[in-house]
């Protein structure tokens, strides 16, 4: 039972045009959500988060929207650059941070120059 | 180091042996966390330590599994009698306090022949 879901396992987008990654939760009781950024053999990093009290972040050209009400968030990267190319992991987690992660399976993104 | 660090980066080993993977965490960080991620799979979830205890062991897939932290430092995952399904990469990650971002190692990759 995923509570965590990213249906699409891969994008292709090209450079300088936007790039949306979604993701779709389950459990109601999730108000935290983080974007990791994985490249091949690394350890996934940090990229962005988002509060549930919130329903919009943008940190540079990195915007992550949360609907609460339809339990979605997406990742919008724009413009998108070559060195975005990257698995992208969507994880969520419940009262304010304090439960372990749960990610999604990852969206592999290849911007194309 | 200024980052997470795990080691061995890889380990082949054949089915039935056991294997011990070990975390360092960033220095300082009280919170470690243990994560496997199996071919097209997201991160799994497996246990996490605050300082040295381990509040939550139900992660962990069997008691094959094992964990453990001495001195509010290193971590060891200890997988006894190693089946192939255990193949995968373990991912470690810290933080500076429960809840907080997290910060992975480059991971280790197991395969059991």
């Amino acid at each position: 039972d995923q509570q965590v879901k990213q249906n699409s396992p891969s994008l292709s987008v090209q450079e300088g045009r936007i790039s949306i990654l979604n993701c779709d939760y389950t459990n109601s009781m999730f108000d935290y959500f983080l974007w990791y950024k994985k490249y091949p053999a690394e350890g996934p990093t940090f990229l962005i988060s988002i509060s549930s009290i919130k329903d919009k972040n943008e940190d540079g050209r990195f915007t992550v929207f949360l609907n609460k009400s339809a339990k979605h968030l997406s990742l919008h990267i724009v413009p998108s650059q070559p060195g975005d190319s990257a698995v992208y992991f969507c994880a969520a987690s419940g009262v304010s941070g304090n439960t372990p992660l749960v990610f999604g399976k990852g969206t592999r993104l290849s911007v194309i120059a | 180091g200024a980052g997470v660090s795990q080691s061995p980066s890889n380990k082949v080993t054949e089915k039935g042996k056991d294997v011990e993977l070990r975390c360092d965490p960033i220095s300082g960080h009280t919170a470690l966390y243990w994560y496997r991620q199996s071919l097209g799979q997201g991160l799994e979830f497996l246990i996490y330590f605050q300082g040295n205890s381990a509040p939550d062991k139900s992660g962990l897939p069997s008691d094959r599994f094992s964990a453990e932290r001495t001195g509010g430092s290193v971590s060891t995952l200890t997988i006894q009698r190693t089946q192939q399904e255990d193949s995968a990469v373990y991912l470690c990650a810290s933080s500076l306090v429960f809840g907080n971002e997290q910060f992975f190692g480059p991971g280790t990759r197991l395969t059991v022949l």
